[in-house]
């Protein structure tokens, strides 16, 4: 019963594709995030929904584009894929935004070759 | 906007000594510091929160400390064990408009046996 699930776990694809990442969460929790580790591990915010309602947009490039259904699912959309998006993308929820601990999802490997 | 700023950014230390991993934030408005433990290959989890009106927090082995007017925040690891080998990430709150959460750049720490 894994509490904030996402999926794949891995992801190998070849520049210029299209691809989606998805994540659902049952803790019952309002905010749901997605992060993204680099190699050298430094964990950026994204994308952070609050009720099914976008509250932060980082200066991500817009070839990224979150959606979510309901206030469980997160999925993360990537267009035309750049060897530079290859990253661990974390998925997270948390039961208010800010000021209470986030539960994170396993990770998404993504390499694009 | 907050600015989190951890070190060192790596620390090797003998099995049964301790460690201690210190973070600086800008926002003297900051009000929630959460510590997350990432072992290889895994994803974040919380091991141990302060909010601003504490000075101190203990669990077990782990003990946070704040000091606001100096802020920064420190994570102290007594009697080390090799499972404590991980990357810690510490974290600050901005608790305006979107309430996001800054992390640290991480702390990957080695315990020889």
């Amino acid at each position: 019963d894994t509490a904030v699930s996402q999926t794949p776990k891995y992801l190998v694809t070849q520049m210029g594709n299209d691809k989606s990442i998805k994540c659902e969460q049952n803790l019952g929790h309002d905010t749901m995030y997605w992060y993204k580790q680099d190699s050298k591990k430094f964990l950026k915010i994204m994308f952070s929904y609050n009720n099914k309602e976008l509250i932060i947009n980082e200066t991500v490039p817009n070839r990224f584009s979150p959606k979510s259904p309901d206030k469980a699912h997160l999925n993360l959309h990537i267009n035309s894929l750049e060897l530079g998006d290859s990253a661990v993308y974390f998925c997270a929820s948390s039961p208010k935004r800010g000021h209470s601990p986030l539960h994170f999802g396993n990770g998404t490997r993504l390499t694009v070759t | 906007g907050e600015n989190v700023e951890q070190h060192p950014s790596t620390l090797s230390v003998q099995e049964g000594d301790s460690a201690v991993i210190k973070c600086t934030y800008s926002d003297s408005a900051s009000n929630y510091f959460p510590w997350y433990k990432q072992e290889l290959g895994k994803r974040p989890q919380l091991i141990i929160d302060i909010r601003s009106n504490v000075g101190e927090k203990k669990d077990q082995r782990i003990a946070v400390t704040l000091n606001k007017t100096a802020k920064h925040f420190s994570l102290h690891i007594t009697e080390t064990q090799p499972e404590d080998s991980a990357v810690y990430f510490c974290a600050a709150n901005y608790p305006f408009g979107n309430e996001k959460l800054t992390f640290g750049t991480g702390t990957r720490l080695t315990i020889i046996p």
